[in-house]
């Protein structure tokens, strides 16, 4: 157990709709990272919060957008979904702020988003 | 495209075999990182090793990387039929952790 949760475990919705989806980080960890694994995409990062802010941005649609919350806790919401955005979502933590991929990043279990 | 690939895509061994998974990538890097991913799991850290290491070692797991060749390897001595999952190498591109298409590998008892 990484010590981060996510929530919901799966969800099935149609195309046009909205989700959100959660993450707690590890007790003390300041950064949260968002990721999507597809398996033509491979694991992609979306976008990473530190202590709150936007730290980094990466293949992250328009249709989705996220924020970290002053508890650390952080959403991720996607929109307007489309059949190609089923996949798994992941959040990872790590400690700081994690320039220069010196830090470990502890992963959830992941959401499994199914788009019909 | 992925900064780091991994080679082979997959592997398939007996128990007790070694496995030898290799990382390439294509610019220079500060540090890089090793992950399993048992199916559709969350990944789970390995090892780090730094730009200026040249070797590492974990229990089992044993990473070399060569910045001149921009390439890194994870050995799995002894490997066990537990060790069947996915690995990924990641590594820091800008301020981002960019992982490959990472190898999956069987290990069959």
């Amino acid at each position: 157990d990484s010590g981060v949760t996510q929530t919901p475990k799966h969800l099935i919705t149609a195309t046009g709709q909205r989700v959100t989806l959660r993450c707690s980080p590890r007790s003390g960890d300041l950064s949260v990272y968002w990721y999507q694994q597809s398996l033509d995409q491979g694991l992609q990062f979306l976008i990473q919060y530190y202590n709150g802010e936007e730290r980094a941005k990466g293949n992250i649609l328009e249709r989705f957008s996220a924020q970290q919350f002053p508890d650390l806790h952080s959403e991720l919401n996607l929109s307007s979904l489309e059949l190609g955005d089923s996949a798994l979502y992941f959040c990872a933590s790590s400690e700081r702020e994690g320039s220069r991929g010196r830090e470990t990043q502890y992963f959830g279990p992941g959401t499994r988003l199914l788009v019909l | 495209s992925q900064q780091g690939e991994e080679d082979p895509q997959a592997l398939s061994i007996q128990e007790g075999e070694n496995a030898t998974m290799n990382c390439s990538y294509k610019t220079s890097i500060n540090n890089l990182q090793w992950y399993r991913q048992n199916s559709g799991r969350g990944l789970v850290h390995l090892i780090l090793i730094r730009s200026n290491e040249r070797e590492k070692h974990s229990g089992r797991l044993r990473v070399t990387l060569d910045t001149s060749k921009k390439s890194s390897s994870l050995l799995i001595t002894a490997s066990r039929a537990a060790d069947t999952a996915s690995y990924f190498c990641a590594t820091d591109y800008g301020n981002k952790l960019v992982f490959g298409a990472g190898t999956i590998l069987r290990v069959k008892s």
